[in-house]
């Protein structure tokens, strides 16, 4: 059982650009959240779709969108790069209440 | 609103002793789950063990406890016969169930690097 992927694993920008990031949760999990993690920080709340909807959103400016297919994968995009975006991304799905569980993350470096 | 607090930046602890990760969180809500999470280098976030807001007992997962004393809001992590391969960022964090949802974000604290020595 395949757990929760993401891609691509590193990614280099640079200010300005608009970028995509992947992900396919966990087999049967129909809940997926995003994370930012900036270096020596715990990971910070981006936001959570569930059947294709947003359902909860953190402080997170507009820039920062996403989607979610009727396979329960999901894309983060995030426009007009910033320096600040540099970041580990994480995905995290679930199913139950007791649980979340995160990929391995998209390392974004923005130049 | 929640908060979660690691007061530990760094905790150092001998091969096959146990150690104790401090955590503590701030919420109104009675409801409400607590997760560990293991960080190694490599960035991917391991799920260790969860502790509701309801559970009676303490949970535990193998070599991992979850110290869950309510009334004071603590909800350390207890490692026993630590072992070289825990060296890792180790990160608290908390979901609140408000009105009945299941689906509340996780809330983390700003971690722990622990350092397993041989």
């Amino acid at each position: 059982d395949a757990g929760v992927t993401q891609s691509p694993t590193h990614l280099i920008k640079t200010r300005g650009q608009q970028v995509t990031l992947r992900c396919s949760p966990k087999s049967g999990h129909d809940t997926v959240s995003w994370y930012q993690q900036a270096l020596g920080q715990g990971p910070q709340f981006i936001f959570q779709y569930y059947e294709e909807e947003e359902r909860q959103r953190g402080n997170f400016p507009d820039r920062f969108s996403g989607h979610q297919f009727p396979n329960y994968s999901s894309e983060l995009n995030v426009n007009a790069l910033l320096l600040g975006d540099s970041a580990l991304y994480l995905c995290a799905s679930s199913l139950a209440v007791n649980e979340q569980y995160f990929g391995p993350g998209t390392r974004l470096t923005v130049t | 609103a929640q908060k979660i607090t690691q007061t530990q930046p760094g905790m150092f602890v001998q091969e096959k002793e146990a150690v104790t990760l401090d955590c503590t969180y701030d919420t109104s809500d009675p409801s409400y789950g607590l997760f560990w999470y293991k960080q190694p280098s490599s960035g991917e976030m391991i799920f260790l063990i969860y502790q509701g807001s309801y559970d009676q007992q303490n949970a535990t997962e193998g070599r991992y406890s979850l110290n869950f004393q309510k009334a004071r809001k603590s909800a350390n992590l207890v490692i026993s016969a630590s072992q070289l391969g825990d060296s890792a960022m180790y990160f608290c964090a908390m979901r609140l169930y408000a009105g009945g949802t299941s689906y509340g974000k996780l809330t983390f604290g700003q971690g722990t690097i622990l350092t397993v020595h041989p």
